[in-house]
């Protein structure tokens, strides 16, 4: 059964702190990872995709990739209220036109003013 | 509102009512998914269409059934539900590889009484 785990958190940030979500899984052939955040009463929504290990960056948001430590994480710069959702971790299983993906439980984030 | 759409937003059945989900994509893809998500749960991967055929059934009960009749529909059938099957049912569509973003729709919230 492959994995995805997260801390369900929640995680509490003052604005303007930095958020940092974190995200391991089980499968060490994955290649491809995804962070989808939800906001309460709606459907996920992509923020990045990261494939190699590093760093990528969009934004106030940097997705972090250790293939050989089997975790992925999302920094969240200059946090602000509005990134108050639940942030989704999720890995890609197969290719093509039907490949699937594998989420994590979700990290609640919660942004003071 | 994104290219996804479901319908109906909610829906409260008991457990000898039939019933069924909606989703419609048009965003052109290829793979549409129905995915259950229940309360501090992980989102649940149900069914997988890829170009008109199921390719995944992730061991969901009969008492869920899915029809795809073309690539920019996609049913989910329900018959003598149980109260536990109470959830957010999401449909989600992807295009091909390289693009793999999966898309979701708004979702149906469900309660089965």
């Amino acid at each position: 059964q492959k994995e995805v785990e997260q801390n369900s958190g929640p995680l509490s940030v003052p604005e303007g702190a930095i958020a940092s979500l974190n995200c391991t899984y089980s499968d060490r052939g994955s290649q491809s990872f995804f962070w989808y955040r939800q906001y309460s009463g709606k459907s996920p929504e992509l923020i990045m995709f990261i494939y190699s290990n590093g760093d990528k960056e969009d934004g106030r948001f940097t997705a972090q990739l250790n293939k050989a430590s089997q975790y992925v994480s999302l920094l969240i710069r200059d946090s602000q209220p509005s990134d108050s959702a639940t942030y989704l971790c999720a890995v890609k299983e197969g290719g093509g036109s039907n490949y699937k993906l594998t989420f994590g439980k979700g990290t609640l984030l919660t942004v003071n003013p | 509102e994104t290219g996804v759409t479901q319908t109906p937003r909610h829906l409260v059945m008991g457990m000898t009512n039939k019933k069924s989900l909606k989703c419609e994509q048009h965003l052109g893809h290829n793979a549409m998914y129905w995915y259950k998500q229940s309360a501090k749960k992980p989102l649940e991967l149900m069914f997988v269409y890829s170009l008109e055929e199921r390719v995944e059934n992730n061991s969901v009960p009969s008492r869920f059934s899915p029809e795809c009749p073309n690539s920019s529909h996609l049913f989910l059938h329900l018959h003598t539900l149980q109260p536990e099957d109470s959830a957010l049912y999401l449909c989600a569509s992807s295009p091909s590889d390289p693009d793999n973003e999966q898309f979701f729709g708004p979702g149906t919230r469900l309660t089965v009484l």
